[in-house]
């Protein structure tokens, strides 16, 4: 059973159009997060939920939208895909938003890449 | 601004003998250190962790060694073994950081048999 799953792993599309990643958790977090996994492989936050609440938005262009229906799935819908939007997109959890307690589980990531 | 820094894109070590994986970091706020380590199209995946009270932790082949004076922390894993091959990352976090860690670029290791 994947502890944090996410769909699809690889994304190739236009310019312009608008997609989705979907997350789901299994293991009962109320915290998830989205990654974004850039050229030079830094990972930098996006966006995090806990219970469903918006608690990080970081500088993200608002092309990006999270949605969180329960506190088990985290979805990303990308408008307008730029080319710099190209990455690695990673969705995390953790219990309680205690990421130094080091509990950040990481699903596999989601290639996405803009022609 | 790269507050947490991992100068070496890569590190080959022979099999058996120590890895020592380093990263320097800015913010003197940082006050946690975890490590991650990634396999190819995988996530991260938690290795071992460290706060500022302490200046070592050990958890079996590995442990993380912290320098607070010289914001300077060090991963060994000793012995190397073909299975440690994979990108490992840093990351820190304030104390009262719930929700952030700011992550170094990564450092490939190659443990050659």
């Amino acid at each position: 059973d994947t502890a944090v799953s996410q769909t699809p792993k690889y994304l190739v599309t236009q310019m312009g159009n608008d997609k989705s990643i979907k997350c789901e958790q299994n293991l009962g977090h109320d915290t998830m997060y989205w990654y974004k996994q850039d050229s030079k492989k830094f990972l930098k936050i996006m966006f995090s939920y806990n219970n469903k609440e918006l608690i990080i938005n970081e500088t993200v262009p608002n092309r990006f939208s999270p949605k969180s229906p329960d506190k088990a799935h985290l979805n990303l819908h990308i408008n307008s895909l730029e080319l710099g939007d190209s990455a690695v997109y990673f969705c995390a959890s953790s219990q309680q938003g205690k990421v130094y307690t080091g509990e950040l589980f990481f699903g596999e990531g989601s290639r996405l890449t803009v022609l | 601004d790269q507050q947490v820094k991992q100068n070496s894109p890569s590190l080959s070590v022979q099999e058996g003998r120590i890895s020592i994986l380093n990263c320097d970091y800015t913010n003197s706020m940082f006050d946690y250190f975890l490590w991650y380590k990634k396999y190819p199209a995988e996530g991260p995946t938690f290795l071992i962790s460290i706060s500022s009270i302490k200046d070592k932790n050990e958890d079996g082949r590995f442990t993380v060694f912290l320098n607070k004076s010289a914001k300077h922390l060090s991963l060994h894993i000793v012995p190397s073994q073909p299975g440690d091959s994979a990108v490992y990352f840093c990351a820190a976090s304030p104390l009262d950081g719930n929700y952030q860690l700011i992550w170094g670029a990564g450092t490939k290791l190659i443990i050659k048999p």
